[in-house]
């Protein structure tokens, strides 16, 4: 039973630049969450996605955008990348909107 | 604003000695909480979670402490093990929160054989 999977393990960008970040969930889950997790500190919510759709959003811009596809796996995107983001992007997934309990590995996203 | 919080930042402890890890949340909307285990480099790993209805919870070596009166959340660790030496961080969800997990700072856990 595969577990949450996320791709790639690590990039490195440069200011201004766009990135996108790839997690399918655990299997038999239908739910994704996204999270920042910067060094030293706990993960921050960015978004949540079920049935396609954005469902929640923790205080990001807009430069954070995602997309759920109908395998329920689903991608993050950050545009205009900023030294600040510069971080550990977590993959969470649930079923039906329950709580995520599960987390993937992480993309560590180190922006020069 | 709401936030969940962890009382010490570090914790170090004699291997074989049981472990007590504290988080204090504030949101008293709060249904439900976890506890992760985070590695270096690695994603949170989830212990052991508790609803809001319940006080105790037991599990492998790990037993969850709920207060719900003061806001406290406790992680016992019986019997530490080096294997044990991580960051350990107290999340929770609000009633209406959806999935959305609100996470402390974490505290490091050191354990010396």
């Amino acid at each position: 039973d595969a577990g949450v999977t996320q791709s790639p393990t690590h990039l490195i960008k440069t200011r201004g630049q766009q990135v996108t970040l790839r997690c399918s969930p655990k299997s038999g889950h239908d739910t994704v969450s996204w999270y920042q997790q910067a060094l030293g500190q706990g993960p921050q919510f960015i978004f949540q996605y079920y049935e396609e759709e954005e469902r929640q959003r923790g205080n990001f811009p807009d430069r954070f955008s995602g997309h759920q596809f109908p395998n329920y796996s689903s991608e993050l995107n950050v545009n205009a990348l900023l030294l600040g983001d510069s971080a550990l992007y977590l993959c969470a997934s649930s079923l039906g909107g329950l709580a995520n309990k599960y987390f993937g590995p992480g993309t560590r996203l180190t922006v020069l | 604003g709401e936030s969940v919080g962890l009382h010490l930042p570090t914790l170090s402890v004699q291997e074989g000695d049981n472990s007590i890890i504290n988080c204090a949340y504030s949101n008293s909307a709060s249904d439900y909480f976890i506890w992760y285990k985070q590695e270096s480099g690695k994603g949170p790993q989830f212990i052991i979670d508790i609803r809001s209805n319940m006080d105790k919870r037991q599990g492998q070596r790990v037993t969850v402490l709920l207060n719900k009166t003061v806001k406290h959340l406790s992680l016992q660790i019986a019997a530490t093990q080096p294997g044990d030496s991580a960051v350990y961080f107290c999340a929770e969800k609000g009633e209406t929160s959806g999935s959305r997990l609100t996470f402390g700072e974490g505290t490091q856990l050191t354990v010396n054989p």
